[in-house]
């Protein structure tokens, strides 16, 4: 069974006290892997897709990695108002454009 | 301007009555969807309509009937509602559904409490 699994649950930070989220996926065929940022209250923000194994993309202090069985989020040097829940999703073979989720890190970064 | 935007925001009503969630996006996408969080934050797929043709219709009861009258809309009409519906719901949108697939761009969420 396809699934998706992130980690740490909940994850609290100092400010500039850098860390990584994980996102192991357990699916039969992988076509692509999306990191989505979403604030209380609020829908699911885009942040990035990764396609393949090695591929690395980065925006501002987030930079995420994928390996054949996980994708990281790392996030360099936080601040405050990067405290949010993070959400992996994964985009399966056979799957159409369906986004199967995996239950998000919740990310508080504190002063 | 929102991108998708769905209405009403908040929506509190008791069991057995029958209610409705707008959704418009003005992208220009021809794909939409319809995603439920429960109280533990999961979010999974119920509905997907690609150019007003449904093709994706998770394992969702009969109460629930998407509608979408043309590519910039996608309504969800509740009939009968219970106590486990009471969750948020959120319309996306994305640009094909193709091999390489697009990015799904989501609303705001309607937050619906049944009681």
């Amino acid at each position: 069974e396809d699934q998706v699994t992130q980690s740490p649950e909940a994850l609290r930070l100092q400010e500039g006290e850098s860390s990584s989220l994980n996102c192991s996926y357990t699916v039969s065929g992988l076509r692509g892997l999306f990191w989505y940022r979403q604030d209380p209250g609020k829908g699911p923000e885009f942040l990035f897709t990764l396609y393949s194994a090695g591929e690395e993309k980065e925006k501002e202090r987030l930079k995420a990695t994928l390996t054949k069985k996980e994708s990281f989020l790392h996030i360099t040097a936080p601040k405050p108002e990067d405290s949010a829940t993070y959400l992996c999703a994964v985009r399966l073979t056979g799957g159409g454009n369906k986004l199967t989720f995996g239950t998000g890190t919740q990310l508080k970064v504190e002063l | 301007d929102t991108a998708v935007s769905q209405t009403p925001k908040y929506l509190v009503t008791q069991m057995g009555n029958d209610k409705s969630i707008k959704c418009e996006q003005n992208l220009g996408h021809d794909t939409m969807y319809w995603y439920k969080q429960d109280s533990k934050k999961f979010l999974k797929i119920m509905f997907s309509y690609n150019n007003k043709e449904l093709i994706i219709n998770e394992t969702v009861p009969n109460r629930f009937s998407p509608k979408s009258p043309d590519k910039a809309h996608l309504n969800l009409h509740i009939n009968s509602l219970e106590l486990g519906d009471s969750a948020v719901y959120f319309c996306a949108s994305s640009q094909g559904i193709g091999l390489s697939g697009n990015t799904i761009y989501f609303g705001e969420g309607s937050w619906l409490t049944v009681v």
